[in-house]
């Protein structure tokens, strides 16, 4: 089973709208957070990194982090079709030399 | 802009063969990694590269083995390829513990 388990595994919402991601671990040791976008034929490329319990805004991009449930989500506002990407959580430990990255959501934003 | 180079985009090569990719990073930075995507999108760590020591993710097989002659520079040798190796190969690097900047890959297709 994978660390890092996300949901949706695919999501399209309209230009302008919400689009909300989610990001589980099952692995307590993990406390750092990152957001990561990938569009194709590149590699991702890191959106965010939240650390500490609450949200963390940046432009259009909001993270949520609730350490007791372990999980981590996005949610991007105004969404715009080059929005459309793989979005990857990853998280890690203290120490650890390992991002471990989840399975991704493919966001389609339909214009 | 892109700070993570490698080469060759794309490869094919039949089973058995020798092959080696390049990667070099112009970021100043002191972390090198490997990453191998395979054709769902996960992403898995394979190797990592800090100050001359070496960090394997032991579920790699051995006929894998990074090459590294400076800090710029991680490159990436299979010596016996399989069919179960064709994937994208991505490159990246990282300032400690920051986030990471990947390359566009390498493609490998193994006939």
């Amino acid at each position: 089973q994978q660390k890092v388990q996300q949901s949706p595994e695919s999501l399209s919402v309209p230009e302008g709208g919400m689009a909300s991601l989610n990001c589980t671990s099952s692995d307590r040791n993990f406390q750092y957070f990152w957001w990561y976008r990938q569009h194709s034929g590149e590699g991702p490329k890191a959106l965010m990194s939240i650390f500490s319990d609450g949200d963390k805004k940046e432009g259009r991009f909001t993270a949520h982090l609730n350490k007791a449930s372990l999980h981590v989500s996005l949610h991007i506002r105004d969404s715009q079709p080059s929005d459309s990407a793989l979005y990857f959580c990853a998280a890690t430990s203290s120490g650890s030399w390992q991002l471990i990255f989840g399975s991704g959501t493919q966001l389609t934003v339909m214009p | 802009e892109t700070a993570v180079f490698q080469t060759p985009n794309y490869h094919v090569t039949q089973v058995g063969n020798e092959v080696s990719f390049n990667c070099k990073q112009t970021l100043g930075h002191d972390t090198m990694y490997w990453y191998k995507q395979d054709s769902k999108k996960l992403l898995k760590i394979m190797f990592s590269y800090n100050n001359k020591q070496l960090i394997v993710n032991e579920t790699v097989p051995r006929r894998f083995s990074p090459q590294s002659s400076d800090k710029a520079h991680l490159n990436l040798r299979i010596k016996s390829v399989e069919p179960e190796d064709s994937a994208v190969y991505l490159c990246a690097s990282s300032l400690g513990n920051e986030r990471l900047f990947f390359g566009h890959g390498t493609k490998l297709s193994v006939l």
